[in-house]
């Protein structure tokens, strides 16, 4: 079946640099990829909305100057977290639909841990 | 204000007794609705999914949810849990219904399976 990939799974950064969190779908193509944030014991928010060969739409309150989205191709988005602190520290997980369908297919997430 | 609300953060369970999982959306019309499952650390699961048609939905690992558009809700059952299906559970709603499946969770329930 078809697959969202995260990478990584787990990254360590230190406090004032950037990190970069890759999705991509495995064996379709995905025109939009959305981006969400979960805080420990929470709930998803979403942050934004990437659009394959467009800019990213984000949603109210998220930085688009820290949370850098880039969707290249049909089958790859990248989430970059600029200059972080240690209250970006979250679990980021991506989603994709197939182009024609209506299933939401979710990668496997990403835990950020900012020192 | 469009929302989806879990009105229970926690639930415990004895291990073969009955489950429901409650969720209320406030939306113009009936979105599309979504279970989903969340062990910890890990991403997401669907469980069951509804467009249209029949209200009541199977979904995987034998659990169901029913549609109430009276009710604006879609509950999530289970006739006996087992110590496995200790996890979060999250209500989603895509109200677009045609945006690339851009989901709105719910604030989450925390099942604990005692045995």
């Amino acid at each position: 079946g078809a697959v969202v990939s995260q990478h990584p799974s787990r990254v360590i950064c230190k406090s004032g640099t950037s990190v970069k969190i890759e999705c991509r779908s495995l064996d379709f193509q995905a025109t939009t990829m959305f981006w969400y944030r979960q805080f420990p014991k929470q709930s998803l928010m979403l942050m934004a909305t990437s659009n394959e060969g467009s800019k990213a739409t984000y949603e109210q309150g998220v930085e688009k100057d820290k949370f850098l989205i880039n969707h290249a191709s049909l089958t790859l988005s990248t989430l970059t977290v600029t200059s972080a602190h240690p209250e970006d520290s979250s679990f980021y997980i991506c989603s994709a639909s197939e182009i024609s369908g209506n299933t939401i297919y979710f990668g496997e997430g990403s835990w950020l841990t900012v020192v | 204000a469009q929302s989806v609300t879990q009105p229970d953060i926690h639930i415990t369970v004895s291990e073969g007794a009955s489950l429901e999982l409650r969720c209320n959306y406030s939306y113009g019309a009936t979105p599309y609705l979504f279970w989903y499952v969340q062990s910890p650390g890990q991403g997401l699961q669907l469980l069951l999914k509804y467009f249209s048609g029949d209200t009541l939905v199977q979904g995987i690992k034998g659990f169901e949810a029913e549609f109430k558009r009276s009710q604006s809700s879609f509950n999530l059952r289970k006739p006996s849990v087992h110590w496995s299906d200790a996890a979060e559970y999250f209500c989603a709603v895509d109200s677009n219904k045609a945006a690339g499946n851009k989901l709105t969770f719910g604030g989450g329930t925390r099942v604990l399976v005692k045995p």
